[in-house]
Parts: structure tokens; C-alpha cells; sequence
């Protein structure tokens, strides 16, 4: 199957501070990506989606403002955690889906602690 | 919301065969049954879908009833390794649909 990473694997930072995350299709042009949330024995929430050039489309509830994503290149999508606070703390998974993929490949997950 | 209801766990023995139910009485014509797992911190990982007819690949088997309104994922031979959460997720076969992933069945392997 496809590889998609995420960079970092762990992150913890101060409360107030912003953190990014990067998300990365390794071996294939991802036309769209998409971000999950989850929290501790919870399962996956979809945060939002993205193509590549445009502006993403945010699940309701989701702040666009607090999580900033940016789309820019068919294999590349950033997460931005903007002002976090310790309830932000969480799971935040990446996947990704080629023009010739039916499936989506997951990353392995960057898990951020807001202390 | 997900479409799909699955127990909430479940237990196999070592070296048995591990059958998890779905059931997804709504499913629409064009859509089809995804089943995806995630190991313990970490990302989903893709196993298997299907559309009416059963598939079977290196990881699993898939078993859709005639009606589509159930479905059973079968790991043949299941190993420790398979411990995780199974999820079962029906979706139209474009990939650029999002994903409803619902709580899933955590499976237990036991030696």
C-alpha cells in the first residue's frame, strides 16, 4: 500500500503556543488529504478535508480559525494547532488518497500533549 | 453519524479463526463495506472492501449476506498481532469521500 507520514510522532508543548503538524504522501500525489481527531478510548473524528490548492472544508464544530491546514502541494498537507490549550491535547491522525486510489492511507498519528 | 453497528468487543484464541460481524441494515446500492484496523497508537490500517461479492485477500476475507445488510470479516489464522480495533465503515467507492469511522470492535487475541 501507499506510505503517508507524519512528522513529529510526539510533540508536547506550553499551553498558548502553537504547534504544527506535517503530513506527507511518500510515494504518490495525494489529491486529497484529510485530518482525524481522537481522543483517548474514542474512535477516530474527522476534522476536516483538503485538496490540493484549495481551501479546506471543516466538519462542524471544528474551528477553522484554531486549526489552520494548508494544502500547498499534491504531497504535502500542514495541521496547525494555533493557541493551544491542554483540552487540544490529542491523537491527530493524517490520511491521504491518490487520483488512482480508492482507499486512503492513514499515517501513523502525531500524538500532542498541551501541558 | 456511522452507518454500521459492531459489537463492542471480542475474544479469539491464538491460531483460530476470528469472525467480526457488521451489520449495516441502510447500505445503499453504490456503496460499499470497508473494513479498516488500528493497532494500539497508531494510524488505521486498510484491510479489505467489497461490494456484493466476497473477497479474500492476504490479510482477510470479507463475507457480504445477498441482502448487503451484513456483513462478517474473517482473519483466518489470527495471531497476537492482530489485537486492535476493527472497524467497519461503508462508504461509495470514491475515494475523496470521508471516512465516518464509528467505536468499532476491539479484538483480543489471546495465547
Amino acid at each position: 500500500g501507499a506510505v503517508v507520514s507524519q512528522h513529529p510522532s510526539r510533540v508536547i508543548c506550553k499551553s498558548g503556543t502553537s504547534v504544527k503538524i506535517e503530513c506527507r504522501s511518500l510515494d504518490f500525489q495525494a489529491t486529497t488529504m484529510f485530518w482525524y481527531r481522537q481522543f483517548p478510548k474514542q474512535s477516530l473524528m474527522l476534522m476536516a478535508t483538503s485538496n490540493e490548492g484549495s481551501k479546506a472544508t471543516y466538519e462542524q464544530g471544528v474551528e477553522k480559525d484554531k486549526f489552520l491546514i494548508n494544502h500547498a502541494s499534491l504531497t504535502l498537507s500542514t495541521l496547525t494547532v494555533t493557541s493551544a490549550h491542554p483540552e487540544d491535547s490529542s491523537f491527530y491522525i493524517c490520511s491521504a488518497r491518490s487520483g488512482s486510489h480508492n482507499e486512503q492511507f492513514f499515517g501513523p498519528g502525531t500524538r500532542l500533549t498541551v501541558l | 453519524d456511522a452507518k454500521t453497528t459492531q459489537p463492542p468487543s471480542m475474544d479469539c484464541a491464538e491460531g483460530r479463526a476470528a469472525n467480526l460481524p457488521c451489520n449495516h441494515s441502510t447500505i445503499s446500492g453504490n456503496e460499499y463495506v470497508y473494513w479498516y484496523r488500528q493497532i494500539h497508537s497508531q494510524g488505521p490500517q486498510y484491510i479489505i472492501h467489497g461490494l456484493k461479492n466476497n473477497e479474500t485477500n492476504e490479510m482477510a476475507s470479507l463475507i457480504i449476506t445477498e441482502d448487503r445488510k451484513s456483513s462478517t470479516l474473517i482473519l483466518p489464522h489470527a495471531t497476537l498481532r492482530d489485537t486492535a480495533v476493527y472497524y467497519c465503515i461503508v462508504r461509495v467507492a470514491d475515494g475523496a469521500q470521508k471516512l465516518v469511522f464509528g467505536q468499532g470492535t476491539r479484538l483480543t487475541i489471546n495465547p
